[in-house]
């Protein structure tokens, strides 16, 4: 069974830019989730998505958004980069959201320049 | 105050030590309590999980939970240099928003 694909896995960027970052969950998953990891704050909860719908957000500006497809695909943007947003965005997957069985894929290393 | 408190290490021991990493928390709406190990470059991994107060043991790992002192542990017993990690404990109500406490680095040297 696969496991959660984040891409790309590795993206540089300069500040202003928007960037979007993709990840495929577990075949069978319906619950994606969106963390970001930096090393002052560490993770950092952004978002989860429940078959299409936004069901939590952290405390993040509006300039971090995501969405889910059908097949459970999800994606995240971040608009109007910063420096502040280089980090390890990591994507987490499970099959109904209850937390406990949540899997995390590599990762996006996104370096604002 | 942060919702999860954590020690950041590094921790440096032999190989078969036993470790304690130890994790606090605020919130007593807190229901399940997980530890998650991450690897260099890796995405973090779930090592085990509990949502009740006692211990719960998988080979080395043990995991125990105070609820009324809100204090997390993790026991590893005859620590193994593939045990070096990055050690995540990890609180949430009953949802995928997990929070996070900063890390503990371990490194188990030969």
């Amino acid at each position: 069974k696969a496991g959660v694909t984040q891409t790309p896995r590795y993206l540089i960027k300069t500040r202003g830019q928007q960037v979007t970052l993709s990840c495929s969950p577990i075949s069978g998953h319906r619950s994606v989730s969106w963390y970001q990891q930096t090393p002052g704050q560490g993770l950092q909860f952004l978002f989860e998505y429940f078959s299409e719908t936004q069901r939590n957000k952290g405390n993040f500006p509006g300039r971090f958004s995501g969405r889910q497809f059908s097949n459970s695909r999800s994606e995240m943007n971040v608009s109007t980069l910063e420096l502040g947003d280089s980090a390890l965005y990591l994507c987490a997957s499970s099959s109904q959201g209850e937390g406990t069985e949540a899997f995390f894929g590599q990762g996006t290393r996104l370096t604002v320049v | 105050q942060k919702e999860v408190e954590q020690d950041p290490g590094p921790l440096s021991v032999p190989e078969g030590a036993i470790v304690s990493l130890n994790c606090t928390y605020s919130n007593s709406a807190f229901q399940y309590f997980m530890w998650y190990r991450q690897y260099s470059r890796k995405g973090p991994e779930l090592l085990m999980y509990t949502y009740s107060s006692g211990n719960k043991e998988d080979g080395r790992f043990t995991a125990q939970v105070d609820k009324s002192s809100k204090y997390i542990s993790l026991f590893i017993r005859d620590s193994q240099p593939s045990d070096s990690a990055t050690y995540l404990c990890v609180v949430n109500v009953d949802t995928d928003k997990l929070i996070f406490g900063t890390g503990t680095r371990l490194q188990v040297f030969p």
